[in-house]
């Protein structure tokens, strides 16, 4: 299912190097998400867009930036990466109409900060 | 915001038993979901519970709500070595509007053929 696409797939950056992550998506879907994951913490809530002129932040926004460019994409930056941020990162949607908050997930960027 | 959290961490069983999981959230919310995870790939919706339901079932899944304990438990009958995974549940935050989920930790399940 290749509804929401995530690019790249793996990457590794050096310490204060600027890399983005995007996000596709053909659902159709207004809200989007971004999380990332680590061993043990589950999934933690980064930012989030209910349309392209509105951005959260998330539980743990410190260090990232969004970009919401069109209703199908959403950008996730981080400035100047740092090795803690070395984890797995996920994209998600949901549907505004729908009368739950079902969410459908991308596969995931694993992002190494050396 | 409230969180759910998976019971027991992690388990083992071999193919064919039963495998029970529980979560256990802090707040009132209208529903819960569970999600699973195979290693290293995106979360897929399992099933959703409304508050109003006490159990639902969609395939060899069995989920039960007890809101008075604040509790879900998600079954998966006669598993499979296909079942190996990490399963999560979900509460909408009802303080964003119910627009945000909060995932607990997760109960990373493995199945021995």
């Amino acid at each position: 299912d290749a509804d929401v696409t995530q690019t790249p797939r793996n990457r590794i950056t050096k310490t204060g190097k600027r890399i983005m992550l995007e996000c596709s998506q053909t659902k159709g879907h207004d809200r989007m998400y971004w999380y990332r994951q680590d061993p043990g913490l589950g999934l933690r809530l980064i930012y989030y867009s209910f349309d392209v002129k509105d951005i959260n932040k998330g539980e743990i926004s410190d260090g990232y930036s969004v970009s919401r460019q069109a209703q199908a994409k959403f950008s996730l930056s981080l400035e100047s990466a740092i090795p803690n941020q070395t984890a797995l990162y996920f994209c998600a949607t949901s549907d505004p109409r729908g009368s739950t908050d079902t969410q459908y997930f991308g596969p995931g960027t694993r992002l190494t900060v050396l | 915001s409230q969180q759910g959290e998976e019971d027991p961490q992690a388990l083992s069983i071999q193919e064919g038993e039963n495998a029970t999981m529980n979560c256990s959230y802090k707040t009132s919310i209208n529903n819960l979901q569970w999600y699973r995870q195979n290693s290293g790939r995106g979360l897929v919706h399992l099933i959703l519970i409304r508050s109003n339901e006490r159990e639902k079932h969609s395939g060899r899944l069995r989920v039960t709500l007890d809101t008075s304990k604040k509790s879900s438990s998600l079954l998966i009958t006669a598993s499979r070595a296909a079942d190996t995974a990490s399963y999560f549940c979900a509460t909408p935050d009802s303080g964003a509007g119910s627009y945000q989920l909060t995932f607990g930790k997760g109960t990373k399940l493995s199945v021995i053929p």
